[in-house]
């Protein structure tokens, strides 16, 4: 089946720094891609709706100017923390238009 | 907000049938009935989904009421490696500007 992929699959860095995240489709192209963060024991929550060749859409709360998303091809995804803080320390999950999500990024903000 | 309801959490023996029931009385016609699970520290796995008719995987089995205003997804022979957080999701099938929307899901404990 279809399978996505996500690097770094961990991170720490320090606070102030800014960190990526790539998401890529493997085996098939992806107009749309999700994002998702999760905090300890809670259920994960839409970030933004990413959207090949144009602007990501961002849900109500997440600052688009922290979260930087970029779908550049059919195949990746990326997403950057910028000026990453200790309360962005969460597990990021990718997920594409079809039905699979990527295995996870953890980001420690020290 | 999520469509579904999910008892919170419930435990399974080892080599018995888990089934993990799922509510979603207001579900549209068009909506289909999505199962996943989540592992510590990992992505969401696809389990199965359905519209309303029952369905079977190597995975699980879905069985969906006649009204699909609930469904039960039965793992026939838990392992201890199914202990995981299950999520049940409606969602358009083939709708792909839209996301999935996860509830809280059920904390599945298969127990020795």
């Amino acid at each position: 089946g279809a399978v996505v992929s996500q690097h770094p699959s961990w991170v720490i860095c320090k606070s102030g720094t800014s960190v990526k995240i790539e998401c890529r489709s493997l085996d098939f192209q992806a107009t749309t891609m999700f994002w998702y963060r999760q905090f300890p024991k809670q259920s994960l929550m839409l970030m933004a709706t990413s959207n090949e060749g144009s602007k990501a859409t961002y849900e109500q709360g997440v600052e688009k100017d922290k979260f930087l998303i970029n779908h550049a091809s059919l195949t990746l995804s990326t997403l950057t923390v910028t000026s990453a803080h200790p309360e962005d320390s969460s597990f990021y999950i990718c997920s594409s238009e079809t039905q699979y999500f990527g295995p996870g990024t953890r980001l420690l903000v020290l | 907000d999520a469509k579904t309801t999910q008892p919170p959490s419930m435990d399974c023996a080892e080599g018995r049938a888990a089934n993990l029931p799922c509510n979603h009385s207001t579900i549209s016609g068009n909506e289909y009935v999505y199962w996943y699970r989540q592992i510590h520290s990992q992505g969401p796995q696809y389990i199965i989904h359905g519209l309303k008719n029952n369905e079977t995987n190597e995975m699980a089995s879905l069985i969906i009421t006649e009204d699909r205003k609930s469904s039960t997804l039965i793992l026939p022979h838990a392992t201890l490696r199914d202990t995981a957080v299950y999520y049940c999701i409606v969602r358009v099938r083939g709708d792909y500007g839209q996301n999935f929307v996860f509830g809280p899901g059920t904390r599945l404990s298969v127990l020795p």
